[in-house]
């Protein structure tokens, strides 16, 4: 069992939908959590980062984790074309991260 | 303010043969990570630098190594070059001081094809 999974999609969304992105792990040890998002020939880049169960708040994001459930999602209100990018969940214990194979997202205007 | 820097940006090389990837640091970083990320697939942590030594390290075989400098830029050396090597090598660095509430910053990444 890996130790983080996410849906690899693709998820394909209409220019202004709700986009949910989710990944669940088995690892209770994880303590902090991330979203990154990853356009194409790029590196990963921080979008989101908390370390306790709730919803964390940043413009038109929404991290939200269940560690009850070990469950974490991101939720993108008013999806823009330039939001189209492989998303990228991560975790840590506090010194190494484990990703997810990360969920292509393309938004249609 | 610069991020982090990955050079370069492409390399090709041939079965057997040594590569060696360079990184510096996000200013005010002191704490390097090195990934390999095959296509379609997450990053896979190979390991992590702070003050010159190898602190972490993941599922990787001893063909990878590594180095950090005293200006805590960083190596990676990949022996041996394997097909299966083929991947873009990224580089993360975070500060040490709050690594445990401190989240990696990477750069573009290298992209290595073996032939």
């Amino acid at each position: 069992q890996k130790e983080v999974e996410q849906d690899p999609g693709p998820l394909s969304v209409p220019e202004g939908a709700i986009v949910s992105l989710n990944c669940t792990y088995s690892n209770s040890a994880f303590q902090y959590f991330m979203w990154y998002r990853q356009y194409s020939r790029k590196g990963p880049e921080l979008l989101m980062y908390t370390y306790s169960s709730g919803n964390k708040e940043d413009g038109r994001f929404t991290a939200q984790v269940d560690k009850s459930s070990k469950y974490i999602s991101l939720f993108i209100r008013d999806s823009q074309p330039s939001d189209s990018a492989t998303y990228l969940c991560a975790m840590s214990t506090g010194n190494q991260f484990y990703f997810g194979t990360g969920t292509s997202l393309t938004v249609i205007p | 303010d610069a991020g982090v820097t990955q050079s370069p940006t492409h390399l090709i090389k041939t079965r057997g043969q040594q590569v060696t990837l360079r990184c510096s640091p996000k200013s005010g970083h002191d704490t390097v990570s090195w990934y390999q990320q095959a296509l379609g697939q997450g990053p896979q942590f190979i390991f992590q630098y702070y003050e010159e030594e190898e602190r972490q390290r993941g599922n990787f075989p001893d063909r990878f190594s590594g180095h950090q400098f005293p200006n805590y830029s960083s190596e990676l050396n990949v022996n041996a070059l394997l097909l299966g090597d083929s991947a873009l090598y990224l580089c993360a660095s975070s500060p040490r001081a709050g690594a445990i509430n401190q989240p990696q910053h990477f750069g573009d990444g290298t992209r290595l094809s073996i032939l």
